[in-house]
């Protein structure tokens, strides 16, 4: 079956620190995949999305790019804010359907 | 723009007892989600609606059921309650299928079982 892999947590930044959140799939086929953010108290809102290999994903600074040899979607930053802290969770969607599997989470604080 | 709306935000409930989260979406989505978030497990899916009048089995389905009303809401409903189903709660909606449209999500309702 389907799988997400994201790297283990929590992490801790002082701000306009780099960033870089790891995150592996398994799946069969040509899955869609996204990076969601949950800011406290708050439900998930999608971060960005890359539907094929080699798109790269980008929204308010934050990129992640479709790699299919690697089965691999690392989110990165070039300079945290301490307004980022929240907690990110990658995804993937299969091919012929609707249904998301998610990864575990990863907690980001960034300090000032 | 409301979107997707869970109530209640927050409930407690004793070991044994009853009751329904509701969910309605506003975006004229076909597709409904329930979700539950438990610490470093992610989301994990409970049950899903693909259109109005179908609903099918996620992940981790047993104890829970779900009735989807009409094509705004879709409730879910713990019928006797057990401490292991202390979760956060969360809905979802997006259009149908294959357009790589996202998934909006609620809020959320945290559950505690006693």
């Amino acid at each position: 079956g389907n799988s997400v892999t994201q790297m283990e947590g929590p992490v801790t930044l002082s701000e306009e620190a780099f960033l870089t959140i790891n995150c592996t799939y398994t799946a069969t086929g040509y899955p869609s995949l996204f990076w969601y953010v949950q800011y406290p108290g708050e439900g998930l809102q999608l971060l960005l999305k890359a539907t094929k290999a080699d798109d790269k994903g980008s929204n308010k600074g934050f990129e992640a790019t479709y790699r299919k040899e690697t089965t691999s979607f690392h989110l990165e930053k070039g300079s945290v804010q301490v307004s980022d802290s929240a907690v990110y969770f990658c995804a993937l969607r299969e091919t012929s359907g609707s249904r998301l599997t998610f990864g575990e989470g990863t907690q980001l604080t960034v300090n000032p | 723009n409301a979107g997707v709306t869970q109530t209640p935000k927050f409930q407690v409930l004793k070991t044994g007892q009853s009751m329904t989260l509701q969910c309605a979406q506003d975006m004229n989505h076909n597709s409904m989600y329930w979700y539950r978030q438990d610490p470093g497990m992610g989301l994990r899916l409970i049950y899903y609606s693909a259109s109005e009048g179908t609903t099918d089995k996620g992940e981790v389905p047993n104890g829970y059921n779900v009735s989807r009303l009409n094509k705004r809401e879709f409730s879910l409903r713990l019928e006797s309650a057990a401490p292991s189903q202390t979760s956060v709660y969360f809905c979802a909606s997006s259009p149908r299928g294959r357009d790589n449209q996202p998934q909006h999500f609620g809020d959320g309702t945290r559950l505690s079982i006693l």
